[in-house]
């Protein structure tokens, strides 16, 4: 149990069109969704945290008009990255976490390449 | 804030030997602590957690780790590695909000 999915695994894109990347929870509701950043072989930095239904709450630095975020259902949240630039080729993976839980479920990730 | 350091950037280790991947932690109650492991290109899967209780938490793949409050330190072990056990390993400890904050990571190569 417990499978959380994205898509898609890997997308490229020109400078300055968006990209949408979804992540689902296939057999649990997640009342809250993790976006994390990976850049290459470094580690993973939070992004943002979304709750079902609400605005998601951006960390320090990242840019909420730039990475838009929904969790409009209780197993998908997107992350849209709009105007993309070649600095935001990065691997992002979304997590999942069930309400009164603390144990979170990742998802594959989704490597983007903007050229 | 809590955080979690791993020294080690990278460790080389013969087939068969044993492993040692440390972990230290900055929290002042009993942290919750994770060990996950990312194969390249790869999401993350979780080895083990600790939350509460016995020290010595089992996971999956043959790995172990202790939880050392006087030493701040939640290593992780294995006795006998194998080739397919070369990854990125990160520790993890609970944020504010839920999220995990992560180690740096400690990339594992395994000699034959």
């Amino acid at each position: 149990g417990a499978v959380v999915s994205q898509h898609p695994s890997w997308v490229i894109c020109k400078s300055g069109t968006s990209v949408k990347i979804e992540c689902r929870s296939l057999d649990f509701q997640a009342t809250t969704m993790f976006w994390y950043r990976q850049f290459p072989k470094q580690s993973l930095m939070l992004m943002a945290t979304s709750n079902e239904g609400s605005k998601a709450t951006y960390e320090q630095g990242v840019e909420k008009d730039k990475f838009l975020i929904n969790h409009a259902s209780l197993t998908l949240s997107t992350l849209t990255v709009t105007s993309a630039h070649p600095e935001d080729s990065s691997f992002y993976i979304c997590s999942a976490r069930a309400q009164s839980s603390y144990e979170q479920y990742f998802g594959p990730g989704t490597r983007l390449t903007v050229t | 804030a809590q955080s979690v350091t791993q020294p080690d950037i990278h460790i080389t280790v013969s087939e068969g030997a044993s492993l040692e991947l440390r972990c230290n932690y900055s929290y002042g109650a009993t942290p919750y602590l994770f060990w996950y492991v990312q194969s390249p290109g790869q999401g993350l899967q979780l080895l083990l957690k600790y939350f509460s209780g016995d020290t010595l938490v089992q996971g999956i793949k043959g790995f172990e780790a202790e939880f050392k409050r006087s030493q701040s330190s939640f290593n992780l072990r294995k006795p006998s590695v194998h080739w397919s056990d070369a990854a990125e390993y990160f520790c993890a400890t609970g944020g504010s909000q839920g999220n995990l904050i992560f180690g740096k990571g400690t990339k594992l190569s395994v000699k034959p």
